[in-house]
């Protein structure tokens, strides 16, 4: 049981160029989450998905796009990447019935620096 | 006026103080209510969940006002492993979640 993994680690993009930050769950959950941390401050969502084929625009969508095709997989894709993406990146999942939700939890990041 | 505050912090506290985190939120909505821990660099990991009737898990107890709209994280005998940031999250039934800022401890010997 792996958790939430987010690929790559770490990546040095020039401003433009477009990537795609991988996050994929084992745990069957059904909502999952794309947040950015910059340096000393918390947490702002960026998306987030409440099941298969469905997602919701959080905080701080502009310049981002996700899909969730599958349960697992909720990749985020940077099409022009600006300076003011640089960032730690992290992917979370957690469980959800009937209005309740248990606790998410969280890939190990992905820090992006955009030169 | 930010969806979730937290207190701005820091804290620095001796070993063995008691120390006690504020958190209140704006939307009447709100449902799931946690604190977390984060350390420098790493992905925050779940402290303790939030109830109406408080709990308690060792020196950590978390309290939930839902008429005032905030939640509390009190640690007691504060250890030096304790120092790090703590954050809350409040979530609606909706799936949207909502992190504070984080509040740093610094627990000094």
């Amino acid at each position: 049981n792996a958790g939430v993994t987010q690929t790559p680690k770490f990546r040095i993009l020039k401003i433009g160029q477009s990537m795609t930050l991988q996050c994929t769950q084992d745990m069957n959950h059904n909502y999952m989450y794309w947040y950015r941390q910059d340096p000393g401050m918390g947490l702002k969502l960026i998306y987030y998905s409440v099941g298969a084929g469905i997602t919701d625009k959080g905080e701080v969508p502009n310049g981002y796009n996700v899909s969730r095709s599958t349960t697992e997989d909720f990749p985020l894709r940077l099409e022009l990447a600006a300076p003011s993406q640089t960032s730690v990146y992290f992917c979370a999942s957690s469980y959800a019935a009937r209005g309740f939700q248990e606790t998410q939890y969280f890939g190990p990041g992905t820090r992006l620096l955009v030169l | 006026r930010k969806e979730v505050e937290q207190d701005p912090g820091p804290f620095n506290v001796p070993e063995g103080a008691t120390v006690a985190f504020n958190c209140t939120y704006s939307n009447s909505a709100s449902q799931s209510f946690f604190w977390y821990r984060q350390d420098c660099r790493k992905e925050p990991k779940l402290l303790m969940s939030v109830y109406s009737s408080g709990n308690e898990d060792g020196r950590f107890t978390a309290q939930l006002n839902r008429a005032s709209q905030y939640i509390s994280l009190l640690i007691r005998d504060s250890k030096l492993s304790d120092s790090a940031t703590y954050l809350c999250v409040v979530l609606t039934n909706a799936g949207k979640s909502t992190f504070g800022d984080g509040t740093t401890l610094t627990v000094k010997p």
